[in-house]
């Protein structure tokens, strides 16, 4: 079965500042790995995914994440945090193995403080 | 990016009545539509994925004769929910994907109200 972990319900950190948001995941077979973005009362947007090839994967607005596939993680980083970036966050797995259901973590809650 | 839009964004209603809501693909064609619940400071629950022309495959847990899903066309998807009760309320997020990309867009949600 499929599951996604983000262990952290919320990061804060100083604009300007590095941030990682972590994210571990457990599927069969390899994985298409996602990151997405949800400010209040809307819906998520796609930031970046990882499907095969380099592990270091750019998305919007900035953002980048690593996949990591003997620690089974997908962390999203970004160097230098923008009081913008507040927001909820939403690490997302879906098996390659045919069917499209993807599940989503609990979310992380990230604080960008000026 | 691919556009999807959700109508309405918000909606207010009495207890027993049914609630549409609409998602379109705007930008292209939508061979597979899910639908999700979202509580509050919590993640989304996968309710039903649904395929153009196809019946809603729903998953565990969730009634599909109170939640009735239909993709009649490759734009459009639409959840009603039936009888509705205060304990519906919540926070409604459609996402589109068509055969050639792998990940899915969102609409921007609808907040459900049932009074």
């Amino acid at each position: 079965a499929q599951s996604v972990a983000q262990p952290e319900d919320q990061v804060n950190v100083a604009e300007g500042n590095p941030l990682t948001v972590k994210c571990t995941y457990s599927v069969s077979g390899n994985p298409y790995l996602f990151w997405y973005v949800q400010y209040p009362n809307r819906g998520l947007q796609f930031l970046l995914k990882y499907i095969t090839g380099d592990n270091l994967v750019k998305g919007s607005y900035g953002f980048e994440a690593e996949f990591n596939k003997s620690q089974t993680s997908f962390h999203l980083k970004k160097p230098s945090a923008l009081v913008s970036d507040s927001a909820l966050y939403f690490c997302a797995v879906r098996a390659n193995t045919g069917g499209f259901k993807t599940i989503f973590g609990a979310g992380t809650r990230l604080f960008v403080k000026a | 990016g691919a556009v999807v839009s959700q109508h309405p964004s918000r909606v207010i209603c009495k207890s027993g009545t049914s609630v549409k809501i609409e998602c379109r693909s705007l930008d292209f064609q939508a061979t597979t539509m899910f639908w999700y619940r979202q509580f509050p400071k919590q993640s989304l629950m996968l309710m039903a994925t649904s395929n153009e022309g196809s019946k809603a495959t729903y998953e565990q847990g969730v009634e599909k004769d109170k939640f009735l899903i239909n993709h009649a066309s490759l734009t459009l998807s639409t959840l009603t929910v039936t009888s509705a009760h205060p304990e519906d309320s919540s926070f409604y997020i459609c996402s589109a994907k068509d055969s050639m990309n792998t990940e899915a867009f969102f609409g921007q949600g609808t907040r459900l109200t049932v009074v």
